[in-house]
């Protein structure tokens, strides 16, 4: 079967520009997982939908980062705008249900000059 | 808020020793236990997982780990690692009722040498 796919794979803007990352998740897959991973630590979580609706964004910094999972199918995350301290690594992840194995993409290398 | 443990930042062994990474986390609740590992140039895959039942549970490529509810623990093992094995492993909780919110430890940087 396919896996997770996203789009760019790598992208490199200045401060206070904007960037969008979009994933594609496994068919049929439900649940939906934007995380971001900064190099040296763990995937931490910024997003969570379970079909269309958001299951947890308690860890999304609502003031530049949105997020939209549009049909229950692919998802985009936004930043607007975008600071140096956003340089990282945003992984896309799927699941059939809540609190079960997710499946990554290969994630969007981001930095930001 | 719940927190994922994982003491050992970098391990470095020859071919044929044996591995333990040390996984512990702070939710008092119910939870899923996961390992994954990403292998150089891959994507995040999964390494082996616990619900419930046995504490013992083995994975893929010879790996197992050992969920211990009373120290919060969830140590990998594998008794005599290959060079294959050089990769990240990511230590990741899912609290189970609730937020079913996952948390993953800073990850552990091991190096196998042939």
């Amino acid at each position: 079967e396919a896996g997770v796919a996203q789009s760019p794979r790598y992208k490199i803007i200045e401060k206070r520009q904007s960037v969008a990352f979009w994933c594609n998740p496994i068919s049929g897959h439900a649940t939906l997982y934007w995380y971001q991973q900064i190099l040296g630590q763990g995937p931490k979580l910024l997003i969570q939908f379970q079909n269309n609706g958001v299951v947890d964004d308690s860890q999304l910094p609502k003031d530049r980062f949105s997020a939209e999972r549009l049909k229950g199918v692919d998802s985009t995350l936004k930043i607007q705008p975008a600071k140096l301290e956003d340089s990282a690594v945003y992984l896309c992840a799927s699941g059939t249900g809540l609190a079960d194995t997710q499946y990554f993409g290969p994630g969007t290398r981001l930095t930001v000059l | 808020a719940q927190s994922v443990s994982q003491h050992n930042h970098h391990v470095i062994l020859s071919e044929a020793a044996s591995l333990e990474l040390g996984c512990n986390y702070s939710y008092g609740g119910t939870v899923n236990l996961f390992w994954y590992v990403q292998y150089p140039g891959q994507h995040l895959q999964l390494l082996l997982k616990y619900f419930s039942g046995d504490p013992l549970v083995k994975g893929i490529k010879g790996f197992e780990a050992e969920f211990i509810k009373s120290k919060f623990s969830f140590n990998l093992r594998k008794p005599s690692v290959q060079w294959s094995d050089t990769a990240e492993y990511f230590c990741a909780v899912f609290s189970r009722g609730g937020s079913y919110i996952p948390t993953f430890g800073r990850g552990t940087s091991l190096i196998v040498h042939p």
